[in-house]
């Protein structure tokens, strides 16, 4: 089973940066973490779920797709080597205040297959 | 704002059917499969259905998924407390080439 563990959350004051971790294992040596397609979803408080952006694998371009509201300021990245996913978040605002969840996607039909239990972001002064 | 709307809550008595509905447009529901997922307070969003149509391993039948032209629906038979969460309908939207969340159905069991 496949299990994600995102780390870095904070108190950041706005304007400011954060890197989040994702921590991923339970990839098989027929289905590797270096081929799945991950992505981060978050949820301010008393809101819906947002996705934030994904990462396609190496083998599919590795290339990137976000969200209108945080295109140019979040970056997801990746090592394969470390199982690992990143989100830098840059010029931050009060209102990237949220949870933000790992997960796992399939390519078809762009499904969640697994989620962590998230990281908590605060963004204030 | 979401571009998938969904009834903010639906209720309904323990054995009893209930069922929500996802209104979309042609760049997403109308052109992709619909997922849902299932997100309790306090824990980690969960995926119900796939595909419009499919359950994940472990998911009770008592859930079911379908779709028509730019509208989906998630039925749960059997309402059962455990079943108390909000629910959340998602497609790929071709035109802001991102994914798409709906507003959210919150589910209470009287």
């Amino acid at each position: 089973e496949v299990q994600l563990v995102e780390s870095g959350g904070g108190l950041v004051k706005p304007g400011g940066s954060l890197r989040l971790s994702c921590a991923a294992s339970g990839f098989t040596l027929t289905s590797p973490f270096s081929h799945a397609w991950m992505s981060w979803v978050r949820q301010a408080p008393g809101k819906g779920l947002e996705w934030v952006g994904r990462l396609k694998s190496r083998l599919s371009g590795g290339t990137t797709d976000y969200a209108a509201p945080v295109k140019g300021r979040f970056s997801i990245s990746r090592d394969d080597s470390k199982d690992t996913l990143y989100l830098q978040l840059n010029s931050l605002k009060t209102e990237d205040t949220a949870v933000y969840y790992c997960t796992w996607v399939a390519k078809e039909p762009s499904a969640m297959l697994s989620w962590g239990q998230g990281t908590l972001v605060t963004v204030s002064s | 704002q979401s571009v998938l709307t969904q009834p903010p809550s639906v209720s309904g008595t323990p054995g009893q059917r209930v069922t929500m509905s996802c209104s979309g447009g042609s760049s997403n529901i109308g052109s992709n499969p619909v997922n849902w997922y299932q997100h309790l307070p306090g824990t980690a969003p969960k995926l119900l259905i796939y595909s419009s149509n499919q359950r994940p391993s472990g998911v009770p039948d008592r859930f079911s998924g379908s779709k028509s032209d730019t509208s989906a629906s998630l039925a749960i038979s059997g309402l059962q407390s455990a079943d108390e969460a909000d629910y959340y309908c998602a497609a790929w939207d071709d035109s802001l080439n991102g994914y798409v969340f709906g507003t959210g159905t919150k589910v209470t069991v009287l």
